[in-house]
């Protein structure tokens, strides 16, 4: 199976400022099959990006994913104060389909 | 719009079977789509159980399949997973979710059930 590996495990930054997020696959991911999930305290998960980079519907343009191969990244370009979460990436290119641990983004 | 409503025991004991409930609002009929289980255990990342398909196709994990049933009643616009033998290695939130096609990913999630396994 794949195996995703998400870094950094911690991110700290500053409302207004960008979040890089890494996802990175132990194995190729076939047509750039990876979506991306945010996930709030007691919250259920919440796609954002699916096909590596495509918005999913009501998704903020602040949010964007881009990647091929085995590197995958979430960038959002300036945190808002509910942007403060955990996200974990997908990959739905091989089954079974599996999930990195999660990057948590914290207010520094 | 689509809702997921898991519910459930909280505890259970090892060598037992879990039984988890998912009742769908919204639309559930609609081609394309299946229903799906996914687990995180405490501290750790997430887990796929399996999927099934409206008509009962089923997709299990393969890592869980010898222990897994995930069932569906079209009727009552619901679903539901059996895990059997469990061990305290179980111990996890499990979410039912929404999977596009068969469970390539998922578009709606519930907030999860909370399943201890403990003698």
């Amino acid at each position: 199976e794949i195996v995703l590996t998400q870094s950094p495990g911690t991110l700290s930054l500053s409302p207004g400022e960008r979040a890089t997020l890494s996802c990175r696959a132990s194995h190729y991911v076939t047509g750039s099959y990876m979506t991306w999930y945010q996930q709030r305290p007691g919250e259920a998960p919440r796609l954002l990006i699916y096909g590596a980079s495509i918005r999913a519907t009501g998704i903020p343009d602040r949010f964007s994913g881009s990647g091929s191969g085995t590197d995958f990244t979430l960038t959002i370009s300036r945190l808002e104060p509910e942007d403060f979460a955990v996200y974990f990436c997908q990959q739905y290119g091989d089954s079974p389909r599996t999930f990195g641990q999660g990057t948590k983004v914290e207010i520094k | 719009q689509v809702r997921l409503q898991e519910s459930g025991p909280g505890l259970m004991k090892p060598s037992e079977t879990l039984s988890l409930t998912c009742v769908v609002s919204g639309d559930f009929v609609t081609t394309g789509y299946s229903w799906g289980w996914i687990r995180q255990p405490p501290g750790k990342g997430l887990e796929w159980i399996g999927n099934i398909y409206h008509g009962g196709s089923t997709f299990y994990n393969p890592s869980l399949q010898s222990r897994v049933t995930i069932s569906i009643d079209t009727s009552n616009k619901r679903f539901s997973l059996n895990l059997n033998s469990l061990t305290a290695a179980d111990t996890a939130i499990y979410y039912c979710a929404r999977g596009v096609g068969s469970g390539r990913y998922f578009d709606f999630w519930g907030r999860g059930s909370l399943v201890t396994v403990s003698s």
